[in-house]
């Protein structure tokens, strides 16, 4: 399985943008850049996923370097409840059955 | 939206007991999950289970561990004998790959104490 590298941890405060770092130089081209957050005492929680261009949904932007060993989650407008653990995970293109393999992720905490 | 429900939330009991952790999956999604995080730990997979039938499973998942999806609509995880190590929060989660969501869907998961 391919690796990620993320911070342990980051802060930042409320109603203003985070950007959540990761770095996978091992990335291959069939790859897809995923990400996962998960709340205090939930399950974990589908964020956003891209393969080369940049994507948006109404949660988050992820923004993907051109050579693809890197990528950023942003939350434009972090609130109290995006104090999660936030996974950055590669899984390929060719999907069925397979499994995330979630790593340490980075512990983000939102001050008020 | 849809959710993936999982019972009990919370299940105490005695190590050597055969114990059956619950999990609703999403109605029309195909391929199904169990995965555990020990307290202050990564999540990590156990097993997937596609087409009536395991897919694969890590080494976790050895003879003590089995699903089923006895009817259509539950997916069961049972430990035959716990250890006092299999405490730990365990997810259940689903997935369907159709255009525009490529994401798997978690339950909140059970927490289970062996004592």
């Amino acid at each position: 399985d391919a690796k990620t590298t993320q911070p342990n941890s980051m802060e930042s405060n409320e109603e203003e943008p985070v950007h959540l770092p990761c770095n996978h130089s091992t990335i291959s081209g069939t790859d897809y850049i995923h990400w996962y957050r998960q709340l205090p005492s939930q399950g974990p929680e589908y964020v956003i996923h891209g393969l080369t261009s940049n994507v948006n949904n109404r949660m988050a932007s992820l923004a993907i370097a051109e050579d693809r060993k890197s990528s950023t989650l942003i939350l434009h407008r972090a609130t109290l409840r995006d104090a999660a653990v936030y996974y950055c995970i590669l899984r390929g293109i060719y999907q069925g059955a397979q499994k995330l393999v979630f790593g340490q992720g980075t512990r983000l905490t939102i001050n008020p | 939206e849809p959710e993936v429900t999982q019972t009990p939330s919370h299940q105490v009991t005695q190590m050597g007991q055969e114990v059956i952790l619950r999990c609703v999956p999403i109605s029309n999604h195909l391929y199904f999950y169990w995965y555990r995080q020990i307290l202050g730990q990564k999540v990590e997979f156990l097993v997937s289970f596609y087409n009536n039938e395991i897919s694969e499973k890590s080494e976790i998942f050895d003879d003590q561990f089995s699903v089923e999806r006895p009817d259509g609509s539950n997916f069961t995880l049972k430990i035959r004998s716990t250890k006092l190590e299999d405490s730990a929060m365990y997810f259940c989660a689903s997935w369907r790959p159709t255009r525009g969501s490529y994401g798997y869907t978690f339950g909140s998961g059970t927490r289970l104490t062996v004592v």
